[in-house]
């Protein structure tokens, strides 16, 4: 079975501070996703990387950063928390981009406060 | 932009009864329907994945169908249980230029099936 960890489930931090949110998948899958999910707004995609090093804007990507150093972790940065980055942070990951089969694979999420 | 709507937003529904939810997407132009649930404060759990070329699937009590040409998908749970109680969401994977697999998901479905 597929597994995709993240590193906190909770976490509350200050407006300003530098916040990292981790995420381990164990399935060497080629792609991985960042969204956030909010009230009455969805899951909205944040940032990708369809291999190591890489990755590509998605919808929100303004006051985010990521990395991807390796294969199997891809972290969300926030440079300077704010309060409406106050929210639940999915991580997913797949095997590849170009199958008509491949599905997305979620962790737990991170349940962030930004007070 | 593909935009994906899910109704209804909330179902409430006793135990035993067989129901739909509905999704609809915008452009025709997808490698494939996903159905997700999420249960409260949790991740998404892929449930099922029609490919483009594909009408249905099935799995269990579940049946999920896909008409393209009217950009329109059907997840149908027989006989509900109380521990199908969780949100539905409907996501497509977009097939055209680099779109590296991403998802574009729906507002979700609310279900609550009482005993």
């Amino acid at each position: 079975d597929v597994k995709v960890t993240q590193s906190s489930r909770y976490l509350v931090k200050r407006t300003g501070e530098k916040v990292f949110l981790e995420c381990v998948q164990d399935m060497d899958h080629e792609n991985m996703f960042w969204y956030r999910q909010d009230p009455g707004l969805g899951l909205r995609l944040i940032y990708f990387s369809y291999d190591v090093k890489m990755k590509e804007k998605g919808d929100i990507p303004e006051g985010y950063s990521v990395s991807r150093e390796k294969k199997e972790r891809f972290s969300l940065i926030l440079e300077s928390a704010s309060t409406n980055q106050t929210s639940m942070y999915l991580c997913a990951s797949s095997l590849s981009w170009d199958s008509s089969t491949d599905t997305q694979y979620f962790g737990p999420g991170t349940r962030l406060t930004v007070l | 932009k593909q935009e994906v709507t899910q109704i209804p937003a909330a179902l409430s529904v006793p135990e035993g009864e067989n129901l739909v939810l509905n999704c609809s997407f915008t452009d025709s132009a997808i490698y494939n329907l996903q159905w997700f649930r999420q249960d409260p404060g949790k991740g998404l759990t892929s449930l099922l994945l029609i490919q483009s070329s594909q009408r249905e699937q099935t799995s269990g009590r579940l049946n999920a169908s896909l008409d393209k040409s009217s950009g329109r998908s059907t997840l149908y749970i027989a006989a509900s249980q109380p521990g199908d109680s969780a949100t539905y969401l409907c996501a497509v994977s977009y097939a055209g230029g680099t779109s590296y697999g991403k998802l574009t998901f729906g507002q979700g479905t609310i279900l609550t099936v009482h005993p």
